[in-house]
């Protein structure tokens, strides 16, 4: 993910306790953000999204925010729980269809 | 649920094969992406396609790896000859144009 910087690349947070990871970019033409959650072993799975007409989105314990003007998105994940350690990555499209990747957190939650 | 499917899931390989892995892009979806990954690090793009039309493919080693589309139900990434180096997880990815995309479970390629 060249394009696209994440932060921190790990977490660690207690059961209950709020998460939260950052994500920066630089097309200014990009116009969709997706968050993926990987368990060891899986594929990459889609947990929420959002668009560039839109600042904030949320679905139960999970919400993201996006600053179009300074160009960084960032995932929320509230009361966290155990089955919420795994691995996330953000991902923008840019204008050319391209869907780049940043480089992932691993999530560990303390129980 | 609709998936996308990749064939195999495991390919051993001695150095200097061939190696085709194959996706089954969810019917319906105009972009196919191929990923490679490495130790659980980040996600490398290869190629992608857009209604079956190759984007961009400057992600991949152009001597050794070709991705084609030869219809809308299938992507193909080939590695020729394989090298150690190569050994990872690659993943397909399809979707449509920014409403949302989809993974496949992935082909862990190891060469020997």
């Amino acid at each position: 993910g060249e394009n696209v910087e994440q932060h921190p690349s790990t977490l660690s947070v207690q059961e209950g306790d709020s998460a939260v990871i950052k994500c920066t970019y630089s097309d200014s033409a990009s116009n969709y953000f997706p968050w993926y959650k990987q368990e060891l072993g899986k594929g990459p799975q889609l947990i929420i999204d959002i668009r560039s007409n839109v600042g904030e989105k949320k679905d139960q314990r999970i919400a993201v925010t996006l600053n179009k003007t300074a160009k960084h998105f960032s995932l929320h994940i509230t009361e966290t729980q155990p089955e919420d350690s795994a691995v996330y990555f953000c991902a923008e499209l840019s204008n050319d269809y391209k869907l780049s990747f940043g480089a992932g957190t691993t999530v560990t939650v303390r129980a | 649920d609709a998936r996308v499917t990749q064939t195999p899931r495991h390919k051993v390989t001695e150095m200097g094969q061939e190696v085709t892995m194959r996706c089954q892009p969810i019917l319906g979806h105009n972009t196919v992406f191929w990923y490679r990954q490495t130790m659980m690090q980040g996600l490398e793009l290869l190629a992608y396609f857009r209604n079956r039309a190759p984007l961009d493919d400057s992600g991949m080693p152009k001597d050794r790896f070709s991705a084609e589309m030869p219809d809308a139900t299938l992507a193909t990434l080939k590695i020729q000859p394989s090298e150690p180096r190569d050994s990872a997880v690659y993943f397909c990815a399809s979707g449509i144009t920014g409403v949302g995309y989809t993974f496949g479970s992935g082909t862990r390629l190891t060469v020997v």
